[in-house]
């Protein structure tokens, strides 16, 4: 089974402009999350997807949107690039497995990553 | 709200002998806990979870981890250190009493370095 890919892998912008990335989950997987990693901030929640509709979000400027659609691929928005928005990009999906009414297993599994880099 | 702990930025270990690497957290509920590791310029790579069950749990490539319900932990093993082990370990929590129970929250990471 192919794991989860993301496209672009390296991607270099300006300030003001804006970036979309993209995600293919693991197939089957209805659940996509996406994370901003840097240095300082370590690993930062965005937003998660579970069919088509954004079901958590994290604490990030309204600068940052994201969708999915109905394969579950997934894409992120970023408008009007600042110079700290330089970071990994990870995309992560998985599988919701319940039992007896209540969520056990989501084990989240992650793709390499877009680099960003806005100068 | 649900948090995780790592105390350690760096733990350095020389080969063949055992590592660990530290977790506590915060819940309100019950804890969902999973370690992942991260190579240089990579995703994330899932080593193993707990959910219920067993104390002990016994992950990808060797690693095991222990929870501890009293001390809220769930430190990190590996009975017999490689220096390919050497890499970037996170610890994420998720609470299965709130409503954005699904969202996992990360540690910030400890790297660790086996030396030859």
């Amino acid at each position: 089974k192919a794991g989860v890919t993301q496209t672009p892998r390296y991607l270099i912008k300006t300030r003001g402009q804006q970036v979309t990335l993209s995600c293919s989950p693991i197939s089957g997987h209805r659940s996509v999350s996406w994370y901003q990693q840097t240095p300082g901030q370590g690993l930062q929640f965005l937003f998660e997807y579970f069919s088509e509709t954004q079901r958590n979000k994290g604490n990030f400027p309204g600068r940052f949107s994201g969708r999915q659609f109905s394969n579950s691929r997934s894409e992120m928005n970023v408008s009007t690039l600042e110079l700290g928005d330089s970071a990994l990009y990870l995309c992560a999906s998985s599988l919701e497995v319940w039992l007896a009414g209540a969520l056990k297993g989501n084990e989240q599994f992650f793709g390499p990553g877009t680099r960003l880099t806005v100068l | 709200a649900q948090s995780v702990a790592q105390p350690e930025d760096q733990v350095n270990v020389a080969e063949g002998n055992p590592l660990t690497v530290k977790c506590t957290y915060s819940v309100s509920g019950n804890p969902y806990l999973f370690w992942y590791v991260q190579y240089p310029n990579r995703g994330l790579q899932f080593l193993l979870k707990y959910i219920t069950g067993d104390n002990l749990v016994k992950g990808s490539y060797g690693f095991e981890a222990e929870f501890n319900k009293s001390q809220t932990s769930f430190h990190l093993k590996k009975p017999s250190a490689l220096v390919s082990d050497s890499a970037l370990y996170f610890c994420a929590v998720r609470d299965d009493a709130s409503g954005s129970a699904r969202q996992l929250t990360f540690g910030s990471g400890t790297q660790l370095t086996v030396l030859p």
